[in-house]
């Protein structure tokens, strides 16, 4: 089975600290995709980051970073300097079976909701 | 600005109607997902359709269906309409293909409109 745990819930930090987001995935894929999305009150959510299975580098983008390690299914988020605007629920989803056209479903966590306080 | 827009915005409808929610896809998409999301929960993979065929659904009933159209944009329609499907109802678009290796980087990475929230009363 697939699945995406986030098991924070609620986090609220203060301004300029740090803060990770926790992810940790289940597939028997051997080619999978993950991804972070960012969901405002508005409710659009918006892309951050996709990363391929085979490809564990970390990334930086300015005061976001990801850690991805497939020995311990987890792919975590950290923002650092948080900021007011950063507030908001942080989505971990990991890509479903393979369909027609190269596509895939999201398979998606219970998401994690942010309060950045000034 | 994803390019995905999503229509209506709102809409209030009572149990036993029915509603089409439309999307266009941003442009040179060619597959359009669609996602429930519950207040407080995660998105929930409703179905997807690439290049005006079904193409994977999850796990909702036959009442739940949809279409593409030749210029990929989509509707979703839900009929006898319960208290339950009350949610924010998002579509995504991304570019799927058969194709090499390198052109993989550019797809599936779907991308959302700012959803109809759907309330059933």
């Amino acid at each position: 089975a697939q699945k995406v745990t986030q098991a924070q819930t609620e986090i609220s930090v203060v301004e300029k600290e740090d803060v990770t987001l926790d992810c940790v995935y289940e597939t028997r894929d051997t080619t999978y995709y993950l991804f972070w999305y960012k969901q405002p009150p508005s409710g659009e959510l918006v892309f951050l980051i996709r990363r391929n299975s085979f490809d564990e580098q970390n990334e930086i983008s300015g005061r976001y970073s990801w850690n991805f390690q497939k020995s311990t299914s987890s792919f975590n988020f950290t923002i650092t300097a948080s900021q007011v605007v950063d507030s908001a629920v942080y989505f971990c989803a990991l890509s479903g079976t393979l369909n027609a056209g190269n596509n895939r479903k999201l398979i998606w966590g219970l998401g994690t909701s942010l309060a950045v306080n000034p | 600005e994803t390019g995905v827009t999503q229509s209506p915005t709102h809409l209030i409808k009572t149990r036993g109607q029915q509603v089409t929610l439309r999307c266009s896809s941003q442009s040179g998409h060619n597959t359009v997902s669609w996602y429930q999301q519950a207040l407080g929960q995660g998105p929930q993979f409703i179905f997807q359709y690439y290049r005006e065929e079904e193409n994977g659904r999850g796990n909702f009933p036959p009442r739940f269906s949809g279409l593409q159209f030749p210029n990929y944009s989509s509707e979703l329609n839900v009929n006898a309409l319960e208290l339950d499907d009350s949610a924010l109802y998002l579509c995504a678009s991304s570019l799927g293909g058969e194709s090499s290796t390198s052109h993989l980087l550019a797809k599936n990475i779907q991308y959302f409109g700012a959803g109809t929230r759907l309330s059933v009363l």
